[in-house]
């Protein structure tokens, strides 16, 4: 059913490491965000995209970046990630135009130790 | 910047028991949208409004946007157990169409 595609869905690494959170989508949609999520909380916005070649930070200060070579995928990386990087990442994507609702993938759960 | 708030932040309801949550923004919206997400799940669109004073039903849902554009609420009839889940508004300010700045979420269990 998804057309947005997250991977992986979980993972745990250590502190330190460097990360790739993928994000792709089937849609041919032109705008797509990240937005990270504690359990039960609520969403907070830290990157989006217009187009290709086209990044914004969102409203939350993220030590993530992202990066928009195609227009189906939206990497977010984290250089070195620490415990407080722990949280759900979700991806979503929408046409343009000011009534387009979003397609979330199903999120990917990282866990830093 | 753009703030959306929801109330309440967590309703717990007797199965058969209406449900109300209540959406305001800060800023005049463009338009309102609704999700769901249901637990460990992702947000799931629901609808959309756009005209000031707007309403919309699905089934047991009723959806509606305030006459100024700045608040929303959703309502439903006679709860079911299908519908747990947190509940989230969404909508990008006027003229800001590019970000579409979630609300708090109202967090909805139903005892059956």
């Amino acid at each position: 059913e998804a057309d947005i595609y997250q991977t992986p869905r979980y993972l745990v690494i250590g502190t330190g490491k460097k990360i790739t959170l993928e994000c792709s989508q089937t849609m041919g949609h032109d705008k797509m965000y990240w937005y990270q999520q504690d359990p039960g909380m609520e969403l907070h916005l830290i990157h989006y995209s217009y187009g290709v070649n086209s990044t914004e930070k969102g409203d939350l200060s993220s030590e993530s970046t992202v990066s928009r070579i195609r227009t189906e995928h939206f990497p977010l990386t984290l250089e070195s990630a620490r415990p407080s990087h722990t949280s759900q990442y979700l991806c979503a994507s929408n046409s343009q135009g000011e009534a387009s609702p979003l397609h979330f993938g199903n999120g990917t759960r990282l866990t830093v130790t | 910047g753009q703030q959306v708030m929801q109330i309440p932040q967590y309703q717990h309801v007797q199965e058969g028991e209406d449900f109300t949550t209540y959406c305001n923004s800060s800023t005049t919206l463009s338009n309102i949208q609704w999700y769901k997400q249901r637990p460990g799940g992702h947000p799931v669109f629901l609808i959309q409004l756009v005209k000031s004073g707007e309403v919309k039903k699905q089934k047991r849902l009723t959806f509606q946007f305030g006459e100024a554009k700045k608040n929303s609420s959703l309502h439903i009839t006679a709860t079911q157990t299908t519908d747990v889940g947190t509940y989230f508004c969404a909508g990008p300010p006027t003229g800001g169409y590019q970000k579409v700045t979630f609300g708090t979420g109202t967090k909805l269990q139903v005892i059956p």
